[in-house]
């Protein structure tokens, strides 16, 4: 069984658009992440749940929007999508809350905004 | 302002050769320092986790270094297998909150046959 699943892996859309990324972990985990990681491979964090908390980088537009139904779940929702969007997304979990702890990462999805 | 910096960016060794990746960071105050690997369409899978008391560490053929003093770090590959091209990101944490991790671009290592 995959550990930390997100779909879909591949998105294309037009600009202005609303979509969501799905992440599901089965590691029982408590926290869970989104980053993104751009054309130049950088990994950024955007968002960390844990325990109904929510940690948000300030530098995330706040068209992004993470959603939690239950602690395995932490779906990604983006509105108004620009091109500059376009990027690799991937969510990870974590036991740990604090960057001390083993990250698992999904497969990522590549969403693509025309 | 915390940095973590790669190197070589890529390089293209032939399979069966052994290699050495660098990171060099100013990352402070320090808690660990993780080597992940990247798979092409693939998210990255940790090889290892090393704290400040840990000189060196190692998961099959990749030993990892650790010195804290000089804020260095590399991964050694031993005898390269084809299976080994992808993206190495060194990763280094300062412990604290969710976003205490800082993220190298990455070394991106082809095995030729």
């Amino acid at each position: 069984d995959t550990a930390v699943s997100q779909t879909p892996k591949y998105l294309v859309t037009q600009m202005g658009n609303d979509k969501s990324i799905k992440c599901e972990q089965n590691l029982g985990h408590d926290t869970m992440y989104w980053y993104k990681q751009d054309s130049k491979k950088f990994l950024k964090i955007m968002f960390s749940y844990n325990n109904k908390e929510l940690i948000i980088n300030e530098t995330v537009p706040n068209r992004f929007s993470p959603k939690s139904p239950d602690k395995a779940h932490l779906n990604l929702h983006i509105n108004s999508l620009e091109l500059g969007d376009s990027a690799v997304y991937f969510c990870a979990s974590s036991q740990n809350p604090t960057s001390s702890g083993e990250l698992f990462f999904g497969e990522g999805s590549r969403l693509t905004v025309l | 302002k915390n940095q973590v910096e790669q190197s070589p960016q890529s390089l293209i060794i032939l399979e069966g050769k052994n290699c050495t990746l660098q990171c060099n960071y100013t990352v402070s105050p320090f808690s660990n320092l993780r080597w992940y690997k990247q798979d092409t369409g693939r998210g990255p899978v940790s090889l290892t986790i090393m704290t400040f008391s840990e000189n060196t560490k190692s998961n099959g053929r990749y030993t990892a270094t650790l010195d804290a003093d000089t804020k260095q770090s590399s991964l050694h590959i031993t005898a390269s297998q084809l299976s080994d091209s992808a993206s190495y990101i060194c990763v280094v944490s300062h412990g604290g909150g969710a976003d205490g991790l800082t993220f190298g671009k990455g070394t991106h290592l082809i095995i030729q046959p």
